[in-house]
């Protein structure tokens, strides 16, 4: 099946830096890339949905200047944490849809394996 | 997006039969059900999905009713990997591109 990756899979940084984080499609390209963040024991949360060649849409809440996304290909999608507080400490998971041109199940989305950051 | 409601926690033991139910009041023409399941510290994956009726795969079967108003993920014969948090979302399927939003799901604990 499809394959998403992340890098760095778990990060440590200390407060005021930034941290870029990609999300990669490895065997397929992706229509649209969503980005999600997930604190302990709650659910995801949408970020944002990044296309490639436009500037992604950020949900309500979610400051765009703060968490800049950069969708440069069909294969990679980056999110940086600008400087970095203690309370951006997070599992930041992407996922990546799959372009097709055929009957396909509808809003098939693959999720790469996350990623931990902890801002010291 | 129809927004789902979920049992928060379920306990099972291994070998049986685990049957979790989400509820979608507000399903739309052309929304499809979708089950994830995700185990600490990594994305979800993908289950199963449907529209009506009953789907089945390796993994799970999805029932969905006539008014389809929810739907029910079973698990057949559970063992102790299958504890995990199961996600069921809606949405539509002429969107391919389109954005799920996940729910507070249903944290499955099995014991031996």
């Amino acid at each position: 099946g499809a394959v998403v990756s992340q890098h760095p899979s778990w990060v440590i940084c200390k407060s005021g830096t930034s941290v870029k984080i990609e999300c990669r499609s490895l065997d397929f390209q992706a229509t649209t890339m969503f980005w999600y963040r997930q604190f302990p024991k709650q659910s995801l949360m949408l970020m944002a949905t990044s296309n490639e060649g436009s500037k992604a849409t950020y949900e309500q809440g979610v400051e765009k200047d703060k968490f800049l996304i950069n969708h440069a290909s069909l294969t990679l999608s980056t999110l940086t944490v600008t400087s970095a507080h203690p309370e951006d400490s997070s599992f930041y998971i992407c996922s990546a849809s799959l372009r097709t041109s055929g009957k396909r199940r509808s809003n098939e989305q693959f999720f790469g394996p996350g990623t931990r950051l902890t801002v010291l | 997006l129809a927004k789902t409601t979920q049992p928060i926690s379920m306990d099972s033991y291994e070998g049986q039969e685990v049957n979790i139910t989400c509820s979608h009041n507000n399903i739309a023409t052309n929304d499809y059900i979708t089950w994830y399941q995700q185990f600490p510290s990594q994305g979800p994956r993908f289950i199963i999905q449907g529209y009506k009726t009953k789907v089945t795969n390796e993994v799970a079967s999805l029932f969905i009713p006539a008014d389809r108003k929810s739907s029910t993920l079973s698990l057949p014969r559970v063992s102790l990997s299958d504890t995990a948090v199961y996600y069921c979302l809606v949405g539509d399927v002429r969107n391919q591109g389109g954005k799920l939003i996940f729910g507070q799901g249903t944290e499955l604990s099995v014991k031996p």
